[in-house]
């Protein structure tokens, strides 16, 4: 079965530090896979998604991540931290032909001045 | 475009009375589904639909949960009896049917308590 494992439920920030963001995936096909955004008391937001058709992806709101098929990763980064960033992050995996997706167990960032 | 609507927003009642959350899928997405979130268990997709069919209800945690999909533009969650341990927010989310790179768009949440 396809997971994630997303390392740290919290990570902290200076506005305008790098986030770095963890995640990790099983699959035993190649896997799509996405990273969402959550705001307090919304839904959750697509940020990016890959496909196989890069293994750098860029999403809204200046945030990348990249597919390193040989470590099994799908890190979440951004150069420089707002304090609007302040949010909590979902990994998430799909099979191949499946619409189904497992999310991982989140990851609030936390913005200091 | 209107994205995924839910409502209620909020919903407060006491324990063994039913509850109804209702959901309003993006015009033209064909897969619906019905997750659970909360601070011990994190997000957990209770029931998905293709084409208004329940496909997989592996995740609905008993009996006393139900969901329907009468038509492609409509789905209820429905929870009878209510009980405390059901307090959670629920979120709906609907994507296109092609393939399953689709990102899958999601509603704002019911927050429930169950008194």
């Amino acid at each position: 079965a396809q997971s994630v494992t997303q390392l740290g439920s919290h990570v902290s920030v200076s506005e305008g530090a790098l986030v770095l963001l963890r995640c990790n995936y099983s699959s035993s096909v190649p896997p799509y896979l996405f990273w969402y955004v959550q705001y307090p008391n919304q839904g959750l937001q697509l940020l990016l998604k890959y496909t196989s058709a890069a293994t750098l992806v860029k999403g809204i709101n200046g945030f990348e991540a990249e597919f390193k098929k040989s470590e099994t990763s799908f890190h979440l980064t951004k150069p420089s931290a707002h304090m609007s960033d302040a949010a909590e992050y979902f990994c998430a995996v799909s099979d191949t032909g499946f619409q189904k997706l497992v999310f991982g167990t989140g990851t609030r960032l936390l913005v200091s001045p | 475009d209107a994205g995924v609507i839910q409502s209620p927003r909020h919903e407060v009642t006491e324990m063994g009375q039913e509850v109804t959350l209702r959901c309003k899928p993006i015009s033209g997405h064909d897969y619906l589904f019905w997750y659970r979130q909360t601070m011990m268990r994190g997000l957990e997709l209770l029931i998905y639909f293709n084409n208004n069919v329940p496909i997989d209800d592996s995740g609905m945690p008993e009996d006393r949960f139900s969901a329907k999909m009468p038509n492609a533009s409509f789905s209820t969650l429905k929870i009878q009896p209510s009980e405390p341990r059901d307090s959670a927010v629920y979120f709906c989310a609907s994507s296109l049917a092609q393939g399953s790179n689709q990102p899958q768009h999601f509603g704002d949440g019911t927050r429930l308590s169950i008194l």
